[in-house]
């Protein structure tokens, strides 16, 4: 059974940074690319980007590409989504997902992260 | 990059059949897409993936009742013998090796 788990809610200050990490059961991760999407409250899917930890490669919507930082560990098969320079609309739920080796869509959610940005 | 157009909403009887379009952009109407399904304050569950032949495959505990079909570019969700819990929002979803991109939603509400 592919588990895709992430971290728990975080709470953060404008201005601040946060780490949200997804771990993903063994099998899963070998050779799998990992996205990140995030979904403000009442809002729609947004792309934020995605890494292939066996092939270092990494994918980052321009939207995000200067606050944002996908990493992985393959150690721990565990993907890391940073983000800095919060913002009060950053608030939102964090979803990492497994991408499809063979035709390339997401095929396993984790089951989110809220991030509130609060002064 | 491509654009994925959904209406915003639709409602259908308990019981009767619905189709939930998803409509990509020009000169990007052979991409393959992904449907996906939440629930409110669920993470979004994947449901099938759809090629532009109108072949697609299913994830794993996907019901019967959902299938797929393709016209032009126009992808197609078609849930039969809608349930009560069938009521969620629906997203389809395509990609490139630099992109990714969702429709809109649709909030599907069993009447």
């Amino acid at each position: 059974q592919v588990q895709v788990v992430q971290s728990g809610p975080e709470v953060k200050k404008p201005g601040s940074s946060v780490r949200v990490s997804c771990r993903a059961s063994g099998d899963t991760f070998s050779g799998s690319a990992f996205t990140w999407v995030r979904q403000a409250p009442g809002q729609g899917l947004e792309w934020m980007g995605q890494i292939n930890p066996r092939f270092r490669a990494l994918t980052t919507t321009d939207l995000f590409r200067d606050r944002a930082s996908i990493t992985a560990d393959e150690s721990t098969h565990t993907v890391y989504l940073e983000l800095r320079s919060l913002r009060s609309d950053d608030t939102a739920i964090y979803f990492c997902a497994r991408v499809d080796d063979d035709f390339g869509h997401i095929d396993y959610w984790g089951q989110g992260t809220l991030v509130t940005v609060s002064s | 990059q491509p654009v994925l157009t959904q209406s915003s909403s639709d409602s259908a009887s308990l019981g009767s059949s619905v189709k939930l379009t998803c409509t990509l952009s020009g000169g990007h109407r052979s991409y393959l897409i992904a449907w996906h399904q939440q629930h409110p304050g669920k993470a979004p569950r994947y449901l099938m993936r759809l090629e532009m032949s109108g072949r697609y495959e299913k994830g794993s505990g996907v019901p019967d009742r959902f299938s797929g079909s393709s016209l032009g570019g126009d992808r197609f969700l078609i849930i039969s013998n809608l349930q009560a819990e069938d009521e969620a929002d629906y997203y389809c979803e395509t990609w490139d090796n630099m992109f990714r991109v969702f429709g809109g939603g649709t909030k599907l509400t069993v009447l």
